[in-house]
């Protein structure tokens, strides 16, 4: 059963570039979280999604910034138009249905946007 | 607005000894609380899940409390091995689901 996979690990943009970050949570999970992360800084909440809803959008920018979990496959957090300011590691972390489980996280994203 | 607080900010200790983190939380509608490790670079890994009606929960060298009346927990490392050294970061659930983390804790074990 493997945890929460992220990928790429590491990805590089040019400014005015897309990134496309993408988050596979653990098998039966059905509750995804994205966090972002600068250097000397806490966890920032990004978005909470279940499948095929946004649950709580209120920690991502208005513009630029989207996320998706769609029936099948991955949840997708996706970056557009980048600027250097978005240059952070960004975590997906995942969970039950109970408010009492355990919440896992990938290894993250690290994006340098140059 | 549900806030977390972790004290201190960073801890250096010699091997050996025993330690404690705390971490302080605003709303104590909480369902959960969770402690993490997080080494330089890499993501976070889950050390203790204590549910509200838990007072303590227990791995290894690792003891973790909740007082949820106060807004407090206590994540107590017995014996600290150089290999403890990392960022260890409090979070809280509430019935919104969502993750409310503190600033971490930057922990140094000193051989």
């Amino acid at each position: 059963n493997a945890g929460v996979m992220q990928n790429p690990r590491h990805l590089v943009r040019r400014r005015g570039q897309e990134a496309r970050l993408r988050c596979s949570p653990v098998k039966g999970h059905s509750h995804v979280y994205w966090y972002r992360q600068l250097p000397e800084e806490g966890l920032k909440f990004m978005v909470y999604l279940q499948k095929e809803n946004i649950i709580d959008e209120s920690g991502m920018p208005k513009e630029r910034f989207s996320a998706e979990f769609p029936k099948e496959g991955p949840s997708i957090l996706r970056i557009q138009q980048v600027v250097r300011g978005d240059s952070a590691a960004y975590f997906c972390a995942s969970s039950g249905d109970s408010l009492n489980t355990e919440a896992f996280f990938g290894q993250g994203t690290r994006l340098t946007v140059v | 607005k549900q806030e977390v607080t972790q004290i201190p900010a960073a801890l250096s200790v010699p091997e050996g000894e025993n330690l404690v983190l705390n971490c302080s939380f605003t709303d104590s509608a909480i369902y959960n609380l969770q402690w993490f490790r997080q080494d330089p670079g890499k993501g976070l890994t889950s050390l203790l899940l204590i549910q509200s009606s838990q007072r303590e929960q227990t791995s290894g060298r690792l003891n973790a409390s909740l007082d949820k009346s106060s807004g407090r927990s206590t994540l107590y490392i017995a014996a600290s091995q150089p290999g403890d050294s990392a960022t260890y970061l409090c979070a809280v659930v509430g019935s919104n689901y969502k993750l409310t983390f503190g600033k971490g804790t930057l922990l140094t074990v000193n051989p």
